[in-house]
């Protein structure tokens, strides 16, 4: 069973558009909301992340908005660029477990045409 | 700079044989986790390990997969025997889990064709 459900598999978006990838959990013990990068040929790593006691955190041109209630966050990137066309994977993890597992989304490709 | 490290990047085999995948972590960390990643699948967890004892490794096909640590600086995925649907990319990752840490550090991968 999918812990994490993460939409849409692919995206395509023009340089300089919003690319927006949409994610949703169903275990209320999930408290940590990391978002991973990953670049063809190489391993996933660590972008952004969020904790349930705020709703936004920006990072550049990244943001990620959390809707505590409807147990669902989102990654937004602003103004696109070609650099970013990678696949985005969205986890989420319970702090007060001693698994210290990530639930990962199955992953988003985005392209970013020039 | 410390980074996670596989071996070996490619590997092509035929259906049968025996696959061993090798991965050293990050030093001083406490958890070491495998990964497959397939385009159907996106990341499958198959095992993971806390200070070299296996946590948990309910995610492996358990009659042909075994992981094992054989010390705090090598951690091993072994196939055998390998099958076409073994093929994919494998990654192992590293982190230090304690006090709510949870970052994990991925290497390259393992890409894996089983023909």
């Amino acid at each position: 069973q999918q812990q994490v459900k993460q939409s849409p598999q692919s995206l395509i978006v023009q340089k300089g558009g919003i690319s927006i990838i949409n994610c949703a959990y169903e275990n209320t013990a999930f408290d940590y909301f990391p978002w991973y990068q990953q670049f063809p040929g190489k391993g996933p790593a660590l972008l952004i992340a969020i904790r349930p006691d705020v709703s936004e955190k920006k990072e550049g041109r990244f943001t990620i908005s959390f809707n505590k209630s409807a147990k669902q966050f989102s990654l937004h990137i602003m103004d696109s660029q070609p650099g970013d066309s990678a696949t985005y994977f969205c986890a989420a993890y319970d702090r007060g477990s001693t698994l210290g597992r990530l639930y990962f989304g199955r992953g988003t490709q985005l392209t970013v045409w020039p | 700079d410390a980074r996670v490290t596989q071996t070996p990047r490619d590997k092509v085999t035929e259906m049968g044989q025996e696959v061993t995948m090798r991965c050293q972590p990050i030093l001083g960390h406490n958890t070491v986790f495998w990964y497959r990643q397939t385009m159907m699948q996106g990341l499958e967890l198959l095992a993971y390990f806390r200070n070299r004892a296996p946590l948990d490794d309910s995610g492996m096909p358990k009659d042909r997969f075994s992981a094992e640590m054989p010390d705090a600086t090598l951690a091993t995925l072994k196939i055998q025997p390998s099958e076409p649907r073994d093929s994919a990319v494998y990654f192992c990752a590293s982190g230090l889990v304690a006090g709510g840490g949870n970052e994990q550090f991925f290497g390259p991968g393992t890409r894996l064709t089983v023909l």
